[in-house]
Protein backbone atom coordinates (compact mmCIF):
# COMPACT_ATOMS: atom_id res chain seq x y z
CA UNK A 1 0.00 0.00 0.00
CA UNK A 2 0.90 3.29 -0.95
CA UNK A 3 1.44 6.37 2.00
CA UNK A 4 1.66 10.07 1.45
CA UNK A 5 4.49 12.59 3.73
CA UNK A 6 4.47 15.88 3.28
CA UNK A 7 7.93 16.89 5.46
CA UNK A 8 6.09 20.71 6.94
CA UNK A 9 3.23 21.00 8.46
CA UNK A 10 3.62 24.13 8.05
CA UNK A 11 5.60 27.04 5.75
CA UNK A 12 5.72 30.64 6.57
CA UNK A 13 6.85 32.52 3.95
CA UNK A 14 6.77 36.29 3.30
CA UNK A 15 5.38 37.93 -0.29
CA UNK A 16 7.10 37.78 -3.43
CA UNK A 17 9.58 34.91 -2.02
CA UNK A 18 10.27 31.78 -3.54
CA UNK A 19 8.43 28.66 -2.11
CA UNK A 20 9.39 24.75 -2.17
CA UNK A 21 6.95 22.50 -0.36
CA UNK A 22 8.09 18.88 -0.21
CA UNK A 23 6.10 15.58 -0.23
CA UNK A 24 7.87 12.54 -0.69
CA UNK A 25 5.84 9.17 -1.13
CA UNK A 26 6.48 5.21 -0.99
CA UNK A 27 4.68 2.33 -3.58
CA UNK A 28 5.59 -0.72 -4.93
CA UNK A 29 3.60 -0.11 -7.92
CA UNK A 30 3.87 2.81 -10.87
CA UNK A 31 2.09 5.85 -9.20
CA UNK A 32 0.23 9.07 -10.56
CA UNK A 33 0.93 11.93 -8.36
CA UNK A 34 -1.78 15.29 -7.54
CA UNK A 35 -1.07 18.83 -5.91
CA UNK A 36 -4.79 20.14 -4.39
CA UNK A 37 -5.02 23.37 -2.93
CA UNK A 38 -7.80 23.78 -0.07
CA UNK A 39 -8.79 27.85 0.90
CA UNK A 40 -10.79 28.15 3.84
CA UNK A 41 -13.94 26.90 4.14
CA UNK A 42 -13.73 25.54 0.68
CA UNK A 43 -13.15 21.87 -1.20
CA UNK A 44 -10.06 21.05 -2.80
CA UNK A 45 -9.02 22.43 -6.12
CA UNK A 46 -6.44 20.66 -8.39
CA UNK A 47 -3.57 22.89 -8.85
CA UNK A 48 -1.49 19.93 -10.93
CA UNK A 49 -0.62 16.80 -11.92
CA UNK A 50 2.02 13.78 -12.73
CA UNK A 51 0.27 11.04 -15.23
CA UNK A 52 3.37 10.60 -17.21
CA UNK A 53 5.83 12.18 -19.64
CA UNK A 54 7.95 15.29 -19.12
CA UNK A 55 8.67 15.10 -14.78
CA UNK A 56 7.97 18.25 -14.66
CA UNK A 57 4.36 19.69 -14.72
CA UNK A 58 2.85 23.18 -14.66
CA UNK A 59 0.03 23.97 -12.91
CA UNK A 60 -2.36 27.15 -12.22
CA UNK A 61 -1.65 30.01 -10.28
CA UNK A 62 1.92 30.02 -11.80
CA UNK A 63 2.58 26.50 -9.46
CA UNK A 64 5.15 23.97 -11.00
CA UNK A 65 6.34 20.73 -9.53
CA UNK A 66 8.79 17.78 -10.24
CA UNK A 67 8.62 14.39 -10.53
CA UNK A 68 11.74 12.20 -9.34
CA UNK A 69 11.05 8.84 -9.40
CA UNK A 70 14.82 7.97 -7.81
CA UNK A 71 13.97 10.64 -4.34
CA UNK A 72 10.15 9.09 -5.00
CA UNK A 73 9.18 12.58 -4.40
CA UNK A 74 6.69 15.32 -6.62
CA UNK A 75 7.89 18.74 -4.56
CA UNK A 76 5.61 21.63 -5.19
CA UNK A 77 7.46 25.02 -6.20
CA UNK A 78 6.61 28.63 -6.84
CA UNK A 79 9.09 31.37 -7.92
CA UNK A 80 6.57 34.26 -6.36
CA UNK A 81 4.12 33.81 -3.84
CA UNK A 82 1.68 36.01 -3.30
CA UNK A 83 -1.22 36.90 -0.08
CA UNK A 84 -3.70 34.94 -2.25
CA UNK A 85 -1.56 32.04 -2.04
CA UNK A 86 -2.37 31.21 1.59
CA UNK A 87 -3.84 27.87 1.83
CA UNK A 88 -3.58 24.22 2.83
CA UNK A 89 -2.09 22.28 0.18
CA UNK A 90 -2.30 18.58 -0.03
CA UNK A 91 0.18 16.11 -1.98
CA UNK A 92 -1.95 12.42 -2.86
CA UNK A 93 -1.05 9.87 -4.85
CA UNK A 94 -3.16 7.03 -6.60
CA UNK A 95 -1.47 3.80 -7.84
CA UNK A 96 -2.00 2.25 -10.99
CA UNK A 97 -3.82 -1.10 -9.94
CA UNK A 98 -5.57 0.98 -7.37
CA UNK A 99 -8.55 2.11 -9.66
CA UNK A 100 -8.94 5.63 -8.58
CA UNK A 101 -8.41 5.49 -5.18
CA UNK A 102 -6.32 8.69 -3.70
CA UNK A 103 -3.96 8.75 -0.57
CA UNK A 104 -3.60 12.00 0.45
CA UNK A 105 -0.32 13.39 2.85
CA UNK A 106 -1.23 15.11 5.63
CA UNK A 107 -1.08 18.53 4.37
CA UNK A 108 1.03 21.49 4.71
CA UNK A 109 -0.19 25.59 5.32
CA UNK A 110 1.34 28.09 2.90
CA UNK A 111 1.07 31.33 5.23
CA UNK A 112 2.00 34.17 2.86
CA UNK A 113 2.83 37.07 5.06
CA UNK A 114 3.21 40.79 4.00
CA UNK B 1 -20.09 22.53 -16.24
CA UNK B 2 -17.09 21.37 -14.35
CA UNK B 3 -18.08 21.96 -10.80
CA UNK B 4 -19.77 19.58 -7.91
CA UNK B 5 -22.24 21.61 -5.98
CA UNK B 6 -23.22 20.10 -2.10
CA UNK B 7 -26.25 21.51 -0.14
CA UNK B 8 -26.84 22.52 2.44
CA UNK B 9 -23.10 24.76 2.87
CA UNK B 10 -23.93 24.11 6.65
CA UNK B 11 -25.74 22.17 8.96
CA UNK B 12 -26.12 21.90 12.50
CA UNK B 13 -28.02 19.00 14.23
CA UNK B 14 -28.65 16.87 17.55
CA UNK B 15 -27.62 13.53 18.16
CA UNK B 16 -31.55 12.65 17.54
CA UNK B 17 -32.06 14.20 14.62
CA UNK B 18 -32.14 12.62 11.06
CA UNK B 19 -30.94 14.88 8.31
CA UNK B 20 -29.27 14.44 4.99
CA UNK B 21 -26.51 15.70 2.73
CA UNK B 22 -27.01 16.52 -0.89
CA UNK B 23 -24.36 16.36 -3.56
CA UNK B 24 -24.83 16.86 -7.44
CA UNK B 25 -23.14 16.80 -10.87
CA UNK B 26 -23.28 17.34 -14.49
CA UNK B 27 -20.48 16.75 -15.64
CA UNK B 28 -21.30 13.18 -16.64
CA UNK B 29 -19.34 11.46 -14.51
CA UNK B 30 -20.13 7.91 -13.27
CA UNK B 31 -17.70 7.75 -10.09
CA UNK B 32 -19.05 9.94 -7.04
CA UNK B 33 -17.21 10.09 -3.46
CA UNK B 34 -17.70 11.05 -0.33
CA UNK B 35 -15.11 12.08 2.01
CA UNK B 36 -15.11 13.23 5.66
CA UNK B 37 -12.24 16.29 6.68
CA UNK B 38 -11.44 16.84 10.30
CA UNK B 39 -9.60 20.06 11.16
CA UNK B 40 -6.36 20.29 9.79
CA UNK B 41 -6.09 17.01 8.53
CA UNK B 42 -6.30 15.59 5.30
CA UNK B 43 -9.74 14.41 3.74
CA UNK B 44 -10.69 10.81 4.35
CA UNK B 45 -12.60 8.30 2.24
CA UNK B 46 -15.53 7.30 3.40
CA UNK B 47 -17.46 5.73 -0.16
CA UNK B 48 -17.52 5.34 -3.49
CA UNK B 49 -20.40 4.74 -5.79
CA UNK B 50 -19.82 3.61 -9.14
CA UNK B 51 -22.55 3.37 -12.36
CA UNK B 52 -24.72 4.29 -9.05
CA UNK B 53 -23.38 1.31 -7.25
CA UNK B 54 -21.78 1.37 -4.43
CA UNK B 55 -18.34 0.08 -5.08
CA UNK B 56 -16.45 1.20 -1.53
CA UNK B 57 -17.63 1.51 1.86
CA UNK B 58 -14.60 2.64 4.06
CA UNK B 59 -15.49 0.25 7.11
CA UNK B 60 -18.07 3.48 7.92
CA UNK B 61 -20.11 3.25 11.07
CA UNK B 62 -23.75 2.72 9.93
CA UNK B 63 -25.27 5.88 11.16
CA UNK B 64 -24.00 7.23 7.51
CA UNK B 65 -25.88 6.17 4.98
CA UNK B 66 -25.27 6.77 1.36
CA UNK B 67 -27.87 7.56 -1.54
CA UNK B 68 -27.15 7.51 -5.48
CA UNK B 69 -30.32 7.82 -6.76
CA UNK B 70 -29.30 8.69 -10.36
CA UNK B 71 -25.63 8.84 -12.20
CA UNK B 72 -25.77 13.13 -11.21
CA UNK B 73 -27.29 12.75 -7.38
CA UNK B 74 -24.84 11.74 -4.77
CA UNK B 75 -26.97 11.86 -0.99
CA UNK B 76 -25.29 10.79 2.83
CA UNK B 77 -28.27 10.17 5.03
CA UNK B 78 -27.50 10.94 8.87
CA UNK B 79 -29.14 9.49 12.07
CA UNK B 80 -27.92 9.08 15.52
CA UNK B 81 -24.75 11.05 15.31
CA UNK B 82 -21.90 11.83 17.71
CA UNK B 83 -20.38 15.01 18.57
CA UNK B 84 -17.11 13.52 16.98
CA UNK B 85 -18.97 13.24 13.38
CA UNK B 86 -18.49 17.04 13.18
CA UNK B 87 -16.39 17.52 9.96
CA UNK B 88 -16.23 19.15 6.73
CA UNK B 89 -18.39 16.63 4.62
CA UNK B 90 -16.73 16.61 0.93
CA UNK B 91 -18.06 15.17 -2.22
CA UNK B 92 -16.24 14.68 -5.36
CA UNK B 93 -16.78 12.95 -9.08
CA UNK B 94 -14.73 11.65 -11.76
CA UNK B 95 -14.89 10.07 -14.76
CA UNK B 96 -15.28 6.67 -13.76
CA UNK B 97 -13.43 4.71 -11.46
CA UNK B 98 -10.94 2.50 -13.35
CA UNK B 99 -8.11 4.17 -13.16
CA UNK B 100 -5.89 7.26 -12.37
CA UNK B 101 -5.12 8.51 -15.84
CA UNK B 102 -7.10 11.69 -17.07
CA UNK B 103 -9.50 10.75 -14.44
CA UNK B 104 -9.15 13.16 -11.79
CA UNK B 105 -11.30 13.99 -9.18
CA UNK B 106 -13.47 17.35 -8.82
CA UNK B 107 -14.65 18.23 -5.65
CA UNK B 108 -17.16 20.15 -3.99
CA UNK B 109 -17.43 22.78 -1.81
CA UNK B 110 -18.31 20.87 1.04
CA UNK B 111 -20.94 20.91 4.19
CA UNK B 112 -20.07 21.83 7.40
CA UNK B 113 -21.39 19.79 9.55
CA UNK B 114 -21.62 20.20 13.59
CA UNK B 115 -23.46 17.45 16.09
CA UNK B 116 -24.49 18.57 19.42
Amino acid sequence: AQSVTQLDSQVPVFEEAPVELRCNYSSSVSVYLFWYVQYPNQGLQLLLKYLSGSTLVKGINGFEAEFNKSQTSFHLRKPSVHISDTAEYFCAVSEDNAGNMLTFGGGTRLMVKP
Amino acid sequence: DTEVTQTPKHLVMGMTNKKSLKCEQHMGHRAMYWYKQKAKKPPELMFVYSYEKLSINESVPSRFSPECPNSSLLNLHLHALQPEDSALYLCASSQDFTGALNNEQFFGPGTRLTVL
